[in-house]
């Protein structure tokens, strides 16, 4: 089975703190994606990356930013975190095929608290 | 752009009782379709999708949808529920793109 590791179910940071929330795939899909999950509102995508060291901004980047230096990791960074970041996060990979997008696969999220 | 609407926020039903979530799309091409459930504190996990051929699909755990491309939707059914179903229920779309667009998900209450 596909798995996808987030590395933290929760968290608490400070405002001001830098936040790193990491996500590793095992079966070597070419898409990750980071969503942010919010009451009433869905996952709206913040960022997504198709291969290493690309990546393509999403709906709401603004003060997120990733890195993907490795095809099974994709990390998600909170410059400063605020506390309008509180939410939950999820990632999710999912296979290239061609122009043919298939199903995501999500990780278990991390719920995020700034205070 | 692409778009998912997801009409009912919140949705009781008994158990037993049949269910329909209802989902429409907006899309410039053939969408790819996908309907996922999340239960409590847990990540998504996909109930079924329809890329191509027959427009009723069959899931786990009792689930169909159906693709209807004339009213742009594809509403997610069960025969009867069970407790055990009540979840969020997210329907999504996406393309070429492979990025996935997600409607604002329908809460499912089930009654003993």
């Amino acid at each position: 089975d596909v798995k996808v590791t987030q590395s933290s179910r929760y968290l608490v940071k400070r405002t001001g703190e830098k936040v790193f929330l990491e996500c590793v795939q095992d079966m070597d899909h070419e898409n990750m994606f980071w969503y942010r999950q919010d009451p009433g509102l869905g996952l709206r995508l913040i960022y997504f990356s198709y291969d290493v060291k690309m990546k393509e901004k999403g709906d709401i980047p603004e003060g997120y930013s990733v890195s993907r230096e490795k095809k099974e990791r994709f990390s998600l960074i909170l410059e400063s975190a605020s506390t309008n970041q509180t939410s939950m996060y999820l990632c999710a990979s999912s296979l290239w095929q061609g122009t043919v997008g298939t199903e995501a696969f999500f990780g278990q999220g991390t719920r995020l608290t700034v205070v | 752009a692409q778009s998912v609407t997801q009409p009912d926020i919140h949705i009781t039903v008994s158990e037993g009782a049949s269910l329909e979530l209802r989902c429409n799309y907006s899309y410039g091409a053939t969408p790819y379709l996908f309907w996922y459930v999340q239960s409590p504190g847990q990540g998504l996990q996909l109930l079924l999708k329809y890329f191509s051929g027959d427009t009723l699909v069959q899931g786990i755990k009792g689930f169909e949808a159906e693709f209807k491309r004339s009213q742009s939707s594809f509403n997610l059914r069960k025969p009867s529920v069970h407790w055990s179903d009540a979840a969020e229920y997210f329907c999504a779309v996406g393309g070429g793109a492979q990025k996935l667009v997600f409607g604002q998900g329908t809460r499912l209450t089930i009654n003993p």
